[in-house]
């Protein structure tokens, strides 16, 4: 199975501060099939970044993803107060898909 | 707009089976996705289950050997999970999902999510 490391597991920041979140998988991630999930107290994870790169619908340009191979970034370029939660990332590009343990950004 | 609803008993016994289904609305379970099980525990975290095609093929996550059945019911528009000889550590909550198909970079992420259903393995 691939695994992947997040870090940090915490990211204490302010408001309008930018947060950069990073996931690190143990083998490569087949054609860059990574994904970044947002997911709040007692909610279901949400889709944010698929592709490595790529916003899904609805999601706001503040938040950007980049990196290839083994090493991915999710960047939060100026949080807003809705944007404290965990964040997980996922490759789907080898079976079983799986999840990194998740960062929490919190205020 | 499509929907996930998870549905099932929220207290199984240890050695018992779980039993969860997972209505579609707004949409056709037809469609060209397929459709997951995904699980969440504190010590585990998110871990995938399985999934399925509308035609009945699946893919199922080796950890769970041969624990884990799921099917799908195109009449009625939904798919369940099947988790047989359930332990304590099957208590978390279960979500259903679908991987969309993004034409722009291939693959299929969970794009949608129901909003999940917490079992508990307990006697």
């Amino acid at each position: 199975d691939i695994v992947l490391t997040q870090s940090p597991g915490t990211l204490s920041l302010s408001l309008g501060e930018r947060a950069t979140l990073s996931c690190r998988a143990s083998q490569s991630v087949s054609d860059n099939y990574l994904a970044w999930y947002q997911q709040k107290v007692g909610q279901a994870p949400r889709l944010l970044i698929y592709g490595a790169f790529s916003r899904a619908t609805g999601i706001p340009d503040r938040f950007s993803g980049s990196g290839s191979g083994t090493d991915f970034t999710l960047t939060i370029s100026r949080l807003e107060p809705e944007d404290f939660a965990v964040y997980y990332c996922q490759q789907y590009g080898t079976s079983p898909r799986t999840f990194g343990q998740g960062t929490k950004v919190e205020i | 707009q499509v929907q996930l609803q998870e549905s099932g008993p929220g207290l199984v016994r240890p050695s018992g089976t779980l039993s969860l289904t997972c209505a579609v609305s707004g949409g056709s379970i037809s469609s060209s996705s397929w459709w997951s099980w995904v699980r969440q525990s504190p010590g585990k975290g998110l871990e995938w289950i399985g999934d399925i095609f509308h035609n009945g093929r699946t893919n199922y996550n080796p950890s769970l050997k041969s624990q884990a059945t799921i099917s799908v019911d195109k009449s009625k528009n939904q798919f369940s999970l099947r988790l047989k000889s359930v332990t304590a550590a099957d208590t978390a909550v279960y979500f259903c999902a679908r991987e969309g198909y993004f034409y722009d970079s291939g693959g299929y992420p969970f794009d949608l999510w129901g909003q999940g259903t917490l079992v508990t393995v307990s006697s």
